[in-house]
């Protein structure tokens, strides 16, 4: 099993450009989560999934927007690209209601706004 | 708005000694509450999780809850240079489903 899969890993983007982060599990996990890490900073939850369909805001969610349409897929779309968006974006999913703070994430992607 | 708090060090112990990771956190309906580490330049991964009042050990990790203070601590016996690493304190409530996390304390373990 590959687990949680993000791609791009590394992507450099210019002011005001758009993009999409992709995540991908093979968990059969319901519960899905974006967060993004600051320098030197822990983790903070951008928008998150209780299931395909459901999505709900985090404590940063302004400039982010995501989908879930199916189990396996959580992409999450940057629009108009701003400097303060650089920053290291984590997808992670859990198995949800028993043990839903058990998240296992995938390796990240770094994102340099220019 | 849910907080989680954790001095973010960094924290130096001896190598075999304990190091004691402190979290406190704000929303008191909290019911779950997790540890996680993360090497550098690498994904968080999870090691403990605790849900109810008291210790729970695993290994040479023990979780320690206190609802009553807000308090969830880690403690790492017999510490080896493979611990230094920045451990993360989370949280979720009963309310929803977010996860809450700290900005996590960089421990080093000296040789």
């Amino acid at each position: 099993n590959a687990g949680v899969t993000q791609t791009p890993k590394f992507r450099i983007l210019k002011i005001g450009q758009s993009m999409t982060l992709q995540c991908a599990q093979d968990m059969n996990h319901n519960y899905m989560y974006w967060y993004r890490q600051d320098p030197g900073m822990g983790l903070k939850l951008i928008y998150y999934s209780v299931g395909a369909g459901i999505t709900d805001k985090g404590e940063v969610p302004n400039g982010y927007n995501v989908s879930r349409s199916t189990t396996e897929d959580f992409p999450l779309r940057l629009e108009l690209a701003a400097p303060s968006q650089t920053s290291v974006y984590f997808c992670a999913s859990s198995s949800g209601t028993a043990y839903p703070g058990e998240l296992f994430f995938g390796e990240g992607s770094r994102l340099t706004v220019l | 708005q849910k907080e989680v708090e954790q001095n973010s060090g960094p924290l130096s112990v001896p190598e075999g000694a304990i190091a004691s990771l402190n979290c406190t956190y704000s929303d008191r309906v909290s019911q779950s509450f997790f540890w996680y580490r993360q090497y550098s330049g690498k994904s968080p991964e999870l090691i403990m999780s605790i849900y109810s009042n008291g210790d729970k050990e695993d290994g040479r990790f023990t979780a320690q809850l206190n609802k009553a203070s807000q308090y969830v601590s880690l403690l790492i016996r017999d510490s080896q240079p493979s611990d230094s690493a920045t451990y993360l304190c989370a949280v979720n409530g009963n309310r929803d489903d977010k996860i809450i996390f700290g900005k996590g304390t960089r421990l080093h373990i000296l040789p």
